[in-house]
C-alpha cells in the first residue's frame, strides 16, 4: 500500500528558531515530492522536487529529496510567527492518475 | 487573478438533502481533483478528471458523483448525503500530467451532514 508518513505530527518553537520536518514515503511508482502549506484554508504550493540532492529554496524555507533513501525534509530557518501552519507533504505517483498521496501534515506553531 | 473557486464555503445540511459544490478554474487547466481531508486521514482523492468528458474515480468515491462538461467546471454531486461525508472538501487543479502536476487548491468547503 503506497503511504506517506511525516514527523512529528507536531512542533512548537519559539521566534528565531530553525526546524526540520520529515517526510517518508513508501510507494510503487515515484514522480515527483511536493510541500505545501496550510493555514486554515486552502493548501498553498511550496516545492516541488523530482531529483535526489537538489535543494530547493524560497527565502527562509528550503527542501530536498533523498530517492535511495526515501525521503525529504522541509527547513524553516529564522521561524516567524507567521509560519505557524499545517505543513503537508505529498507524493505523485506515476501512474496516469496525477493522484497524490498526503501524509498526515505536521502542525508548527510558532510562539513569539 | 489565477484561482479556484469553491462553492459553498460552508453547508449544513440533513441526510439523503442532494447537494452540489461546485468547482470552477481560470487557468485553462486541464486536470481537475475532488479531495476531501478529515482528521488524522489526510487529503484523499475521491475523483479527477484528466480533460473534459473523462472522470475516474480516485480512493474514496462512494457516495459522490461528478461530471466535467466543461473545461472550467467540476462540481461534486452528493446524491444522498450522509453523516460519514461530514468533511472539510477541497477542489484542485493542476496544468495536467505532461507538466509539472502542480495541483492548486481551493478555499475548501466545510460541509455537515447532520
Amino acid at each position: 500500500e503506497d503511504k506517506v508518513v511525516q514527523s512529528p505530527l507536531s512542533l512548537v518553537v519559539h521566534e528565531g528558531d530553525t526546524v526540520t520536518l520529515n517526510c517518508s514515503y513508501e510507494v510503487t511508482n515515484f514522480r515527483s515530492l511536493l510541500w505545501y502549506k496550510q493555514e486554515k484554508k486552502a493548501p498553498t504550493f511550496l516545492f516541488m522536487l523530482t531529483s535526489s540532492g537538489i535543494e530547493k529554496k524560497s527565502g527562509r524555507l528550503s527542501s530536498i529529496l533523498d530517492k535511495k533513501e526515501l525521503f525529504s525534509i522541509l527547513n524553516i530557518t529564522a521561524t516567524q510567527t507567521g509560519d505557524s501552519a499545517v505543513y503537508l507533504c505529498a507524493v505523485e505517483l506515476s501512474s496516469n492518475t496525477g493522484k497524490l498521496i498526503f501524509g498526515q501534515g505536521t502542525t508548527l506553531q510558532v510562539k513569539p | 487573478e489565477a484561482q479556484v473557486t469553491q462553492n459553498p464555503r460552508y453547508l449544513i445540511t440533513v441526510t439523503g438533502k442532494k447537494l452540489t459544490v461546485t468547482c470552477s478554474q481560470n487557468m485553462n487547466h486541464e486536470y481537475m481533483s475532488w479531495y476531501r481531508q478529515d482528521p488524522g486521514l489526510g487529503l484523499r482523492q475521491i475523483y479527477y478528471s484528466m480533460n473534459v468528458e473523462v472522470t475516474d474515480k480516485g480512493d474514496v468515491p462512494e457516495g459522490y458523483k461528478v461530471s466535467r462538461k466543461e473545461k472550467r467546471n467540476f462540481p461534486l454531486i452528493l446524491e444522498s448525503p450522509s453523516p460519514n461525508q461530514t468533511s472539510l472538501y477541497f477542489c484542485a487543479s493542476s496544468p495536467g500530467l505532461a507538466y509539472k502536476n502542480i495541483q492548486y487548491f481551493g478555499a475548501g468547503t466545510r460541509l455537515s451532514v447532520l
